[in-house]
């Protein structure tokens, strides 16, 4: 049972460089999400999916699309990569999304943006 | 926004001495969750206490919860080096975007 598979694990863009972090699950959940972890803050909300074909908005969108064509499946696109963007990045997911059962992390894609 | 804090931030104990960390919310939970993460890794599910529940032991993890207070603990018994990690509250307020994950404690456990 593989759980959350994220690739790549590292990745260096260049500033206004587009890419696609892939991101799939195992194990039938519904809820997938991405995550951004800078120093010093946390874990921040950039998109969700409560199923397949729905997907929305978490605290900080910008410059981050999403798709969630199959269950399995919960890509990240930057469209045109900035400094700014240079962080962590971890896909997760959960039978449901309110945070009444666990959730299941990757091990991460650490982006650097020059 | 952060809903949770965690405190100290990081902590430095030897094997064999016990851990406390705590987490501090600003409006009211439904659960709260706590995560560990090792370095350069993704974030593991340790323990998820509900809005009605005071404690919860697993293990060597004992959680308490006061909702008077809006705070959580932490409390590991026994400490190994292998506990070394960054540990995470996350706090349900209810709804999709409302699961907030705090910044975290550093725990290093010396051998």
């Amino acid at each position: 049972n593989a759980g959350v598979t994220q690739t790549p694990k590292f990745q260096v863009l260049k500033t206004g460089q587009s890419m696609t972090l892939q991101c799939a699950q195992d194990m039938n959940h519904e809820y997938m999400s991405w995550y951004r972890q800078d120093p010093g803050m946390g874990l921040r909300l950039i998109h969700y999916s409560v199923g397949a074909g729905i997907t929305d908005q978490g605290e900080v969108p910008n410059g981050y699309n999403v798709s969630r064509s199959t269950t399995e499946d919960f890509p990240l696109r930057l469209l045109s990569a900035a400094p700014s963007q240079t962080s962590v990045y971890f896909c997760a997911s959960s039978l449901t999304g309110g945070g009444d059962t666990e959730a299941f992390f990757g091990q991460g894609t650490r982006l650097t943006v020059v | 926004s952060q809903q949770g804090e965690e405190d100290p931030q990081a902590l430095s104990i030897q094997e064999g001495e016990n851990a406390t960390m705590n987490c501090s919310y600003k409006t009211s939970i439904n659960n709260l969750q706590w995560y560990r993460q090792n370095s350069g890794r993704g974030l593991v599910h340790l323990i998820l206490i509900r809005s009605n529940e005071r404690e919860k032991h697993s293990g060597r993890l004992r959680v308490t919860l006061d909702t008077s207070k809006k705070s959580s603990s932490l409390l590991i018994t026994a400490s190994r080096a292998a506990d070394t990690a960054s540990y995470f509250c996350a706090t349900d307020s209810g709804g999709y975007q409302k699961v907030t994950f705090g910044t975290g404690t550093k725990l290093q456990v010396i051998p």
